[in-house]
């Protein structure tokens, strides 16, 4: 089946420990992007990339890092740097000839 | 002014009904345009582009005013399955970024 798939579904992490979320998509789509949810404000975009080997940091990019070494997966990590890391944690990815984004299942991250 | 705005709701309506809301955009030049469905504690799932022509998906249907900068989604004989948060999208300024309103929590009531 063509999709995108995030994992962990669920992960809890203590303060101070970096995590990686995974996100890989077989859509063979050139620009996958990541975005944090919060309740009552939307989407906010963290890290997207349009190409192997490069990204750009969206609106809220501080304590986040990402990697594109594979076309098929941008995964995410989250560094103790980020102040309230908490929250629901959305990958998408989309062709270059539209603007159309398509999104994975997500990873509820939460900080014990 | 926020870039891309919604009224959050919560739009409560009755089945059958027919429910409209907008989403306004603040710059004249975004080029692309999409509302998203996103059901509680899901990922939001594309429900239609908006073309400059309007469009229309069955009961929905989706409509762009550029003078006035809003596009709008119409919801014709609401079904309670249509109870969901609607996420409208916009490309403000021509790379590949889309930003996204907020949502509109929307409750069909039998």
């Amino acid at each position: 089946d063509g999709g995108i798939t995030q994992s962990p579904k669920y992960l809890f992490r203590k303060e101070g420990q970096n995590v990686t979320l995974s996100c890989e998509q077989n859509l063979n789509h050139d620009a996958m992007y990541w975005y944090r949810q919060d309740p009552g404000q939307g989407l906010r975009l963290i890290y997207y990339s349009q190409i192997v080997n490069d990204f750009q940091k969206g609106d809220i990019a501080e304590g986040y890092s990402v990697s594109r070494e594979k076309k098929e997966s941008f995964p995410l990590t989250v560094t103790s740097a980020q102040k309230n890391p908490t929250a629901f944690y959305l990958c998408a990815s989309g062709t270059s000839s539209t603007d159309t984004q398509y999104f994975g299942p997500g990873t509820r991250l939460t900080v014990l | 002014r926020k870039e891309v705005e919604q009224d959050p709701g919560p739009f409560n309506v009755p089945e059958g009904a027919t429910v409209a809301f907008n989403c306004t955009y603040s710059n004249s030049a975004s080029q692309s345009f999409f509302w998203y469905r996103q059901d509680c504690r899901k990922e939001p799932k594309l429900l239609m582009s908006v073309y400059s022509s309007g469009n229309e998906d069955g009961r929905f249907t989706a409509q762009l005013n550029r003078a006035s900068q809003y596009i709008s989604l119409l919801i014709r004989d609401s079904k309670l399955s249509d109870s969901a948060t609607y996420l409208c999208a916009v490309n403000l300024g021509g790379n590949e970024k889309l930003t996204f309103g907020t949502g509109t929590r929307l409750t069909i009531i039998p």
